[in-house]
């Protein structure tokens, strides 16, 4: 199994900041990396799915970025709002139905 | 608009008892998938299924597993044999078509397992 790691845990941000935080994953045998939004008590959102070096999506303040040679992704939030606390996982697809997930980041936006 | 429905929220149950985990995944849906994150770990995928026969699944998804889609709306997960270490959350998604992994699943909120 290739791990995908988060990074930060978990993140305490004031209303208006921008913040970002990360997933890595091996460079290898990369297909496909998926960004969900995960609110306490409800189901996981998907927000993107990325599959080219170099793309970037966006939507509405929520932007993200990929890399695949080095094997890293970047989940931006800006003017965060309170709204905007959640957890946020990423998780990596080779091709096959099997998804590996990260431990998932804690955002947690203070009014 | 559609969503998975997952049914119970959250089910007790005593070590050795099988427990049948229950999703309605969104209607024109064909792929489904279940997953599930113990405490304090990852979520992880145990099993996808397509066409009423597993596609793929992983090393946690033994000989105590089983899928099925009894009725054609109902997807269902069985635990023959519950052990302690069967308490997690279970996540059951769906997806409308299969892209090779770049397909977008839609996830219910869950079934919380306890096995006392």
């Amino acid at each position: 199994i290739l791990n995908v790691e988060q990074s930060p845990q978990s993140l305490h941000v004031q209303e208006g900041d921008s913040t970002n935080f990360t997933c890595s994953f091996p460079s290898s045998n990369f297909y496909a990396l998926h960004w969900y939004r995960w609110e306490t008590a409800k189901s996981p959102e998907a927000l993107f799915v990325m599959t080219l070096n170099g793309d970037e999506k966006k939507k509405g303040r929520i932007s993200a970025t990929l890399n695949t040679k080095e094997g890293y992704s970047y989940l931006y939030i800006k003017g965060s709002q309170p709204e905007d606390s959640a957890t946020y996982l990423c998780a990596r697809n080779t091709g096959g139905f099997k998804t590996i997930f990260g431990a998932g980041t804690r955002l947690f936006v203070k009014a | 608009e559609p969503e998975v429905t997952q049914t119970p929220s959250h089910q007790v149950t005593q070590m050795g008892q099988e427990v049948i985990l229950r999703c309605v995944p969104i209607s024109n849906h064909l792929y489904f998938y279940w997953y599930r994150q113990i405490l304090g770990q990852k979520v992880e995928f145990l099993v996808s299924f397509y066409n009423n026969e597993i596609s793929e699944k992983s090393e946690i998804f033994d000989d105590q597993f089983s899928v099925e889609r009894p009725d054609g709306s109902n997807f269902t997960l069985k635990i023959r044999s519950t052990k302690l270490e069967d308490s997690a959350m279970y996540f059951c998604a769906s997806s409308e078509v299969f892209a090779g992994g770049t397909d977008t699943q839609y996830f219910g909120p869950g079934t919380r397992l306890t096995v006392l």
